[in-house]
């Protein structure tokens, strides 16, 4: 089953912060976050294996709760490259990775 | 490392004709490959898992007889549009695991399919 990822559009100016949101009607047990540009393929950012695990990747950091089956990715201090989609995906029962509909994620100067 | 490469990166074709897409893993062996499909401002889309030495697991409602799908080795996965029409005409993405124990998916570049 697809996860539902909030806000489906986001707009920012330079600097400002976003937090892209992934839940889950099913249980979680690793949620897995990527960026797309347009017309090219995805670009992993980071994995998240544990409950209430934390991580980040230069001013992007994530967190996953295993408990309320949902993720989020924060962007901190956004810059202009951080224009893209965002996908999280999860991982189902047969080992397939199942992407969410995706948040964009615009940034002006 | 865990680089993954497409082949072509977009192709123009005429209704009825045939289309190979390569995947590669450049400096992993990949056991596992995945084709997915994108339409405009949508997700990606699960089409099939290809498993190196067997036969390809395909998602409901991705025909198995259009979208041939060949893991020849443990570097490369091939998709084969057969009989493409413009309706086949998407952006095909595969991805690799890189190594055992992980299920982190690296991407290729993406094909761009365009059918006549």
């Amino acid at each position: 089953q697809q996860p539902v990822q909030s806000p489906q559009a986001v707009i920012l100016r330079e600097g400002e912060d976003a937090v892209i949101n992934c839940s889950s009607s099913k249980a979680l047990y690793s949620v897995h976050w990527y960026r797309q540009k347009h017309g090219e393929a995805p670009v992993f950012l980071m994995i998240l294996l544990k409950g209430g695990e934390q991580k980040g990747h230069e001013k992007i950091s994530a967190s996953f709760n295993e408990k309320k089956q949902q993720s989020s990715l924060y962007l901190t201090a956004s810059q202009l490259s951080y224009s893209g989609t965002y996908f999280c995906g999860t991982i189902s029962g047969t080992g397939k990775l199942i992407f969410g509909q995706g948040t964009t994620l615009q940034v002006k100067p | 490392g865990a680089v993954v490469s497409q082949h072509p990166s977009w192709v123009i074709c005429k209704s009825g004709t045939s289309v190979k897409i390569e995947c590669r893993s450049l400096d992993f062996q990949a056991t596992t490959m995945f084709w997915y499909r994108q339409f405009p401002k949508q997700s990606l889309m699960l089409m099939a898992t290809s498993n190196e030495g067997s036969k390809a697991t395909y998602e409901q409602g991705v025909e198995k007889d259009k979208f041939l799908i060949n893991h020849a080795s443990l570097t490369l996965s091939t998709l084969t549009v057969t009989s493409a029409h413009p309706e086949d005409s998407s952006f095909y993405i595969c991805s690799a695991v890189a190594g055992a124990g992980t299920d982190t998916q690296y991407f290729g570049p993406g094909t761009r399919l365009t059918v006549l």
